[in-house]
């Protein structure tokens, strides 16, 4: 079965480092997303990623993060310069529509800014 | 703006007895109902949706949801819970945008 998949797993970073967060979706998808969830709080929407462009993005998504689509299969989150509260489980998404289709979500990367 | 609301933080039940999830949304646009659920340790995972058509829509799991426009709600149930649906269940809803909005989520908790 196909899925979304997320590296790493975990990954702990000083505060102030640059990280970049991969996920490969699934090979026919054409919307991508990711989001967030501080631990013990809601999954929040960080950015849509469609036709090589952001569709859309919260106020949660600044000048700190960017997306990319590298290649025909990678799609990355980059923190530039992590605070303490970028602590969190991010989540990769992708959809073969728009969200009123089911999007398919990978297992999560926790990131522990330190 | 879309906004859910999940009544009940945890929800502890017997195994085999039933089990309602209660959700509640806001919009002001036509609306796109979805439960994920979350095992330990693992992504969310779809349960069912609703996008148009019967407001009773049935999930993986025995898990089923009714939409009702009238009290703008979407709680999901099961006649019958096992020890294995133990997990965090989200409710989301989503539009003619490009996001979900998530719930805070109901940790549900079965006991033998």
């Amino acid at each position: 079965e196909p899925e979304v998949t997320q590296t790493p797993s975990h990954q702990v970073t000083q505060m102030g480092q640059e990280v970049i967060l991969r996920c490969v979706p699934i090979s026919n998808h054409l919307y991508f997303y990711w989001y967030r969830q501080i631990l013990g709080q809601k999954v929040e929407f960080l950015v849509s990623f469609y036709n090589n462009e952001i569709s859309e993005k919260s106020e949660i998504f600044d000048d700190q993060f960017s997306v990319e689509r590298p290649d025909g299969s990678n799609f990355t989150l980059k923190i530039r310069s992590t605070k303490l509260e970028d602590s969190a489980m991010y989540f990769c998404a992708s959809s073969e529509m728009g969200p009123n289709t089911e999007a398919f979500f990978g297992q999560g990367t926790r990131l522990t800014v330190v | 703006a879309q906004s859910v609301t999940q009544l009940d933080s945890q929800v502890p039940v017997f195994e085999e007895a039933p089990v309602e999830l209660r959700c509640n949304y806001s919009s002001s646009v036509s609306v796109y109902l979805f439960w994920y659920v979350q095992y330990p340790n693992q992504g969310l995972q779809l349960l069912l949706k609703y996008l148009s058509g019967s407001t009773l829509v049935k999930g993986i799991n025995g898990f089923e949801a009714e939409f009702n426009k009238s009290q703008t709600s979407f709680h999901l149930r099961k006649p019958s819970v096992h020890i294995s649906d133990t997990a965090e269940y989200f409710c989301a809803v989503g539009s003619y945008g490009n996001k979900l909005v998530f719930g805070a989520g109901t940790i549900l908790r079965v006991k033998s």
